[in-house]
């Protein structure tokens, strides 16, 4: 099956840039998906990419994909503490019916 | 609702005990999909709804778990004799239609005992 893969930790400086990143196998991806989860909450969709499109910027967020590495990226300007969540990638593949999940990056913005 | 609701969000219960989880989705909303959220692992993959057939089952760990939905609108997921690995977030999700965003409801934390 798909395997999309994130590192589970990040913590950045408030102010500072964050960069999380994601990979995954299958190049059928159609969109790849960046969704934020804050504590006791569903997961709330962030930005979206289609899959032949290698830039996409959304004010603060600016999201890169590398589609020859399979690479998936989201630049978050200006980190602030409200910014601190579980960040999970997701891609949609041709004749699937449901998005693969990577297991989510936890950002911590340290005041 | 204004979004997907589910219920309850919270149910602790004992091993070898059933438990019913309940799926509101956004009103019009025909594609509804279940994901299981264990701890340290992303999200995984239960089981997919278009109006009340579920072409894909694809995701259910095994026959203990089982999903209806009706009226095109509710959904439950439920989990028979359940087993400590059955300790996870359950989320539930709909959309417009199959392909679209996908609208994720708060999830039930289930803990079995």
């Amino acid at each position: 099956g798909e395997d999309v893969e994130q590192s589970l930790f990040l913590s950045v400086r408030e102010g500072d840039s964050s960069v999380i990143n994601c990979t995954y196998t299958d190049s059928s991806s159609t969109y790849l998906y960046w969704y934020k989860q804050e504590p006791g909450a569903g997961l709330q969709l962030l930005t979206y990419i289609f899959s032949n499109m290698d830039m996409k910027q959304d004010q603060r967020l600016t999201v890169l994909l590398n589609k020859k590495d399979k690479h998936l990226s989201l630049r978050i300007a200006d980190t602030q503490t409200g910014d601190s969540a579980i960040y999970f990638c997701a891609e949609s593949l041709t004749g699937a019916n449901n998005l693969f999940f990577g297991t989510g990056t936890r950002l911590t913005v340290i005041p | 609702g204004a979004g997907v609701s589910q219920s309850p969000s919270n149910k602790v219960t004992e091993k070898g005990k059933d438990v019913e989880l309940r799926c509101d989705p956004i009103s019009g909303h025909t594609a509804l999909y279940w994901y299981r959220q264990s701890l340290g692992q992303g999200l995984e993959f239960l089981i997919y709804f278009q109006g009340n057939s579920a072409p894909d089952k694809s995701g259910l760990p095994s026959d203990r778990f089982s999903a209806e939905r009706t009226g095109g609108s509710v959904s439950t997921l439920t989990i028979q004799r359940t087993q400590q690995e059955d300790s996870a977030v359950y989320l539930c999700a709909s959309a417009r239609t199959r392909g679209n965003e996908q609208f994720f409801g708060p999830g039930t934390r289930l803990t079995v005992l």
